[in-house]
């Protein structure tokens, strides 16, 4: 089964710190994309940083990086000098290449604090 | 600027009435999907399409149907909605690279 996991449903950071969202998935497919997405309270689902699986290099965006560890099916988001704009729900997702379906994980909550 | 956009924002209905939800983009992309979203669940595969004329069941796709008769819009029928319908949804379209791209989202009550 095709299936993503985040096993962090709320995080809390302090403005101006680094937090890290961590996401685990499972699938049998070796092509596939995988995807950061934040929705803020406006419920806009905005795409935050994007990763192919055949590479190794691991995807930046900014204060946006992640680490992509393929053969442990782990995906986590670093979030450097957190903003109060950071402020929203995270979905790690992924895709298969063929299908190009988007498999989301329940999210997590980051609350920045000032 | 292309964009992707859904109407109404916001919807009321009563159980067992039709109700059609709309979606167009302006990006010109083959791929378009419609998601729901509810507390616990993320969001989840409703309907997607390929292309024009093409229309494929998602994951929870039962009480729903698409029709595709043009690149720009896929709409989403509910036949006779149902409280467990009540929900937020989303639509998408994708470019060459497997980015999904969203609209605003409309939230859906049913009463």
């Amino acid at each position: 089964a095709q299936t993503v996991t985040q096993s962090q449903p709320e995080m809390s950071v302090q403005e101006a710190e680094t937090v890290t969202l961590s996401c685990t998935y499972d699938t049998s497919e070796n092509n596939y994309y995988l995807f950061w997405y934040k929705q803020p309270p406006s419920r806009q689902m905005i795409l935050v940083i994007r990763q192919e699986a055949y590479k190794q290099q691991n995807a930046t965006e900014n204060r946006f990086s992640v680490n992509f560890q393929k053969a442990a099916k782990s995906f986590s988001l670093k979030i450097s000098d957190s903003q109060l704009g950071d402020t929203a729900m995270y979905f790690c997702a992924f895709t298969l290449g063929a299908t190009n379906k988007l498999i989301f994980g329940t999210g997590t909550l980051l609350a920045v604090q000032p | 600027d292309a964009e992707i956009t859904q109407s109404p924002r916001h919807k009321i209905t009563e159980t067992g009435r039709q109700v059609t939800l709309a979606c167009h983009q302006t990006w010109n992309h083959n791929n378009m999907f419609w998601y729901r979203q509810d507390l616990g669940h993320g969001l989840r595969l409703i309907h997607y399409s390929y292309g024009v004329q093409d229309t494929n069941k998602g994951e929870v796709s039962d009480g729903y149907s698409v029709s595709r008769s043009n690149t720009e819009d896929l709409p989403l029928t509910l036949e006779s909605a149902a409280s467990s319908q009540t929900s937020v949804y989303f639509c998408a379209s994708s470019d060459l690279t497997d980015t999904q791209y969203f609209g605003p989202g409309t939230r859906l009550t049913v009463l």
